[in-house]
């Protein structure tokens, strides 16, 4: 157990609508990143948050949007869903930015679109 | 800017024997970290080794090793006495200070035959 959880774990939904994932980093972990895994993109940076704030930003669609709240969960909120946002969406975190910290992922989103 | 390559997609070794993974990098950061992780079929995403760039000593963790050459910006994955549960895909991955953000490889999945 990596100490850092996600909700929730299977997800299928239409094209169209709107989802929300949830993460929990691990206690005294002040940043959050959200990555997309699918088979033919491979593991792909979405987005990092540090203490709050937006930190470094990835291949993130400008139908997703990512925020971390006071309590340093963090949400990804895909919209507008297309088939090929079906894909397993991992949260994962770390004490700080710097090179050497290691980051911890979650079990993941897998994320179905119908 | 920040890139892993790792360039073997799969790989077979025999139980109890020693296999290594490669994998290349390129930074222009002197300060950064290297890690691996192993995903198994059921997804997740586990933390294996870390290497820090400025380390004197190649980082062990068990039957992990890694084999760091920095003038060769290389940082293989040495997994010794294989086991069956060893079969999964496995990422070197790469933060410096600069990126901020993690990069992963494309991956290489190893299978362990009995």
């Amino acid at each position: 157990d990596s100490g850092v959880t996600q909700t929730p774990k299977h997800l299928i939904t239409a094209t169209g609508q709107r989802v929300t994932l949830r993460c929990s980093p691990r206690s005294g972990d002040l940043s959050v990143y959200w990555y997309q895994q699918s088979l033919d993109q491979g593991l792909q940076f979405l987005i990092q948050y540090y203490n709050g704030e937006e930190r470094a930003k990835g291949n993130i669609l400008e139908r997703f949007s990512a925020q971390q709240f006071p309590d340093l969960h963090s949400e990804l909120n895909l919209s507008s869903l297309e088939l090929g946002d079906s894909a397993l969406y991992f949260c994962a975190s770390s004490v700080s930015g710097f090179a050497g910290n290691t980051i911890y992922f979650g079990e993941g989103s897998w994320l179905t679109v119908v | 800017a920040q890139k892993i390559t790792q360039t073997q997609p799969g790989m077979f070794v025999q139980e109890k024997e020693a296999v290594t993974l490669d994998c290349t990098y390129d930074t222009s950061d002197p300060s950064y970290g290297l890690f691996w992780y192993k995903q198994p079929s059921s997804g997740e995403m586990i933390f294996l080794i870390y290497q820090g760039s400025y380390d004197q000593q190649n980082a062990t963790e068990g039957r992990y090793s890694l084999n760091f050459q920095k003038a060769r910006k290389s940082a293989n994955l040495v997994i010794s006495a294989s086991q069956l549960g060893d079969s999964a895909m496995y990422f070197c991955a790469m933060r410096d200070n600069y990126g901020q953000n993690f990069v992963f490889g494309p991956g290489t999945r190893l299978s362990v035959l009995p």
